[in-house]
């Protein structure tokens, strides 16, 4: 029973260009949930997303960032034109339902900027 | 609005000693609460969580918190602490499943 998966685990960019992290929920779970770990920082929220749905934003730079979870497929998080603060650790959580329910944790994607 | 603070940035133990990693809430509603454990290169692992239910919550790897609303606390403890506990910890809250507030995190470090 496959957990939260993510990839690719590390990603390199150079400034300017377009990174895209993907995120497969654990099977049945319809609640997907990205954080940004910042280096010395606690995680942050970004997005929540339900099926085809962004719920939640409020967490998300205003601009190059983007997220969506198709009817099929992974979950993706989209950053255009990436820049060197955008380094971090992406995470992505999924869990079946809403309400106070156990988020599942991805590995995380490490991304650098160069 | 509601938030939470873990009170030590870095813990320091040695091995066979009891282990006690502070965590502060506030909250307007009935919160969750939530254990995490980081290693590291690793995703996040959930150690225990609170919700309502008893108060003292015991998790994995022997590690317990209880949920003191009196005291808006939910200290993380485990008796004794072994080398594979070195890791990072954070404490979350959570009133809704798309309002989640994490700590700063805790450094654990176990010395032999």
């Amino acid at each position: 029973n496959a957990g939260v998966m993510q990839n690719p685990r590390h990603l390199v960019r150079r400034r300017g260009q377009e990174a895209r992290l993907r995120c497969s929920p654990v099977k049945g779970h319809s609640h997907v949930y990205w954080y940004r770990q910042l280096p010395e920082e606690g995680l942050k929220f970004m997005v929540y997303l339900q099926k085809e749905n962004i719920i939640d934003e409020s967490g998300m730079p205003k601009e190059r960032f983007s997220a969506e979870f198709p009817k099929e497929g992974p979950s993706i998080l989209r950053i255009q034109q990436v820049v060197r603060g955008d380094s971090a650790a992406y995470f992505c959580a999924s869990s079946p339902t809403v309400g106070m329910d156990t988020q599942y944790f991805g590995p995380g994607t490490r991304l650098t900027v160069l | 609005a509601q938030s939470v603070t873990q009170l030590d940035s870095h813990v320091s133990v040695s091995e066979g000693t009891p282990v006690l990693l502070r965590c502060n809430y506030s909250s307007s509603y009935s919160p969750s609460l939530f254990w995490y454990v980081q290693h590291p290169n690793k995703g996040l692992q959930l150690l225990l969580k609170y919700t309502s239910a008893a108060t003292l919550v015991k998790g994995i790897n022997g590690f317990e918190a209880e949920f003191k609303k009196s005291e808006t606390s939910f200290h993380l403890t485990k008796p004794s602490a072994h080398m594979s506990d070195a890791a990072e910890y954070f404490c979350v809250v959570s009133d809704s499943n798309n309002d989640m507030r994490f700590g700063a995190g805790t450094r654990l470090t176990v010395k032999p």
